[in-house]
């Protein structure tokens, strides 16, 4: 089957660094998504990792490895505004299906 | 203006009742898909489609329907709603581009079915 965890939530202080994790489980791979989304709105696009290793974006950083079915989203320097959820997918292959985590609802503290 | 609009935004209605879900995109893109997201579940597709003439089910179709009436519009029905559907639906679009491509998506529609 297809199966993706992540942690269901997190609290962090403002200023502080924090990582989610991810861990999948998949019939296929062709790149894993990190979306944020705020309470009520639409998820908005992050990150994408196809090749293992770090792909770093302003104060967010994704890190992916393969064989070990493994993610993590690193957000740096936090701000309040990055209260949120973070959503995890897999595109397992063919088509640009994506299969998604329940997410990790993050609350940013002063 | 937004790239993918969805219509309405918020929508109350009765159990049995048949419900149309209007989702419309100017990105030019050729992938739509809808989505269902419920608190704990996360998002889960419904339907897909990858051009006018294509409909691909979801891993939750029962219950749905969808028409693809052109390359921008793309739109979900109920048949006959039932109080399990009241969820946020999310219309989403994404270009081809050889492997996986990011998708964007529309503001959602709250649906409450009594």
């Amino acid at each position: 089957g297809q199966n993706i965890d992540q942690p269901t939530e997190m609290t962090a202080t403002e200023g502080a660094i924090v990582q989610i994790n991810c861990t999948y489980q998949t019939s296929g791979f062709n790149g894993l998504f990190w979306y944020q989304q705020h309470a009520g709105e639409a998820p908005t696009f992050l990150s994408y990792n196809v090749l293992d290793g770090l792909e770093e974006k302003g104060r967010f950083s994704s890190f992916l490895s393969r064989s070990k079915g493994y993610s993590y989203l690193l957000l740096k320097e936090l701000q309040m505004k990055d209260s949120a959820s973070y959503l995890c997918a897999v595109s397992p292959g063919g088509y640009n299906k994506l299969i998604f985590g329940a997410g990790t609802r993050l609350a940013v503290h002063p | 203006d937004a790239d993918v609009t969805q219509t309405p935004r918020n929508r109350i209605t009765k159990t049995g009742k048949r419900i149309m879900l209007e989702c419309s995109q100017t990105k030019g893109h050729d992938r739509m898909y809808w989505y269902r997201q419920d608190p704990g579940l996360g998002l889960r597709l419904i339907y897909y489609s990858f051009d006018v003439k294509d409909i691909n089910k979801g891993e939750i179709s029962d219950g749905y329907s969808v028409s693809r009436q052109a390359q921008a519009k793309f739109s979900l029905s109920l048949e006959s709603a039932i109080p399990n559907q009241t969820a946020l639906y999310f219309c989403a679009t994404s270009d081809f581009g050889g492997g996986a491509s990011e998708q964007f998506f529309g503001p959602g529609t709250r649906l409450t079915v009594l």
